[in-house]
């Protein structure tokens, strides 16, 4: 089974500081990790994703994140805050099944508040 | 490219009246999509998988006979919530998968709100 874990259920910055936000995650095969951002009653907008290519991905908005294997970790940055980054965030995992698509596992997510 | 829709985006309905949710790719061809539920807070839970021409696939917990799933062509998945009370209210987000590209590639759909009163 696979599961992902993100530490913190909301993160507050102010703006122009660093952003981090934390995801571990769990699973018995190589894994394809995300995040996504939602922001209030909207859907989800895919940020970036990992698919066993460079481990330090780079993604929208000037997010970018790193597959760690050894710390089993996939966690969030950006170097400087700005106000519209106010936003949920979910760390995803899926398999590597063979069918046209695997389901994606979702965290518990992450508030980020931008404080000015 | 790569676009699903929901429809409708948001719905009240009685107590004890059914409900259905479309899901639509619209410029791709999907063999299966996905059905998550959002409780306001919360993080997506994943209901079932949809594939075209069989059954859906629901996870632990989730009633097939509450909620049903029809998946009748490529391009279109439905999710009807049956007899819906209060505790049916919630966000109800699909995704799908787009058959001729990397099977890691989901796009999801802007989701429907649903109000039981």
């Amino acid at each position: 089974a696979q599961s992902v874990t993100q530490l913190g259920s909301h993160v507050s910055v102010s703006e122009g500081a660093l952003v981090l936000l934390r995801c571990n995650y769990s699973s018995s095969v190589p894994p394809y990790l995300f995040w996504y951002v939602q922001y209030p009653n909207q859907g989800l907008q895919l940020l970036l994703k990992y698919t066993s290519a460079a481990t330090l991905v780079k993604g929208i908005n000037g997010f970018e994140a790193e597959f760690k294997k050894s710390e089993t970790s996939f966690h969030l940055t950006k170097p400087s805050a700005h106000m519209s980054d106010a936003a949920e965030y979910f760390c995803a995992v899926s398999d590597r099944g063979r069918s046209s698509a695997s389901k994606i596992i979702f965290g518990s997510g992450t508030r980020l508040s931008i404080r000015p | 490219g790569a676009v699903v829709s929901q429809h409708p985006s948001w719905v009240i309905c009685k107590s004890g009246t059914s409900v259905k949710i479309e899901c639509r790719s619209l410029d791709f061809q999907a063999t299966t999509m996905f059905w998550y539920r959002q409780f306001p807070k919360q993080s997506l839970m994943l209901m079932a998988t949809s594939n075209e021409g069989s059954k859906a696939t629901y996870e632990q917990g989730v009633e097939k006979d509450k909620f049903l799933i029809n998946h009748a062509s490529l391009t279109l998945s439905t999710l009807t919530v049956t007899s819906a009370h209060p505790e049916d209210s919630s966000f109800y987000i699909c995704s799908a998968g787009n058959t001729g590209g990397p099977r890691y590639e989901q796009y999801f759909g802007p989701g429907t709100r649903l109000t039981v009163t």
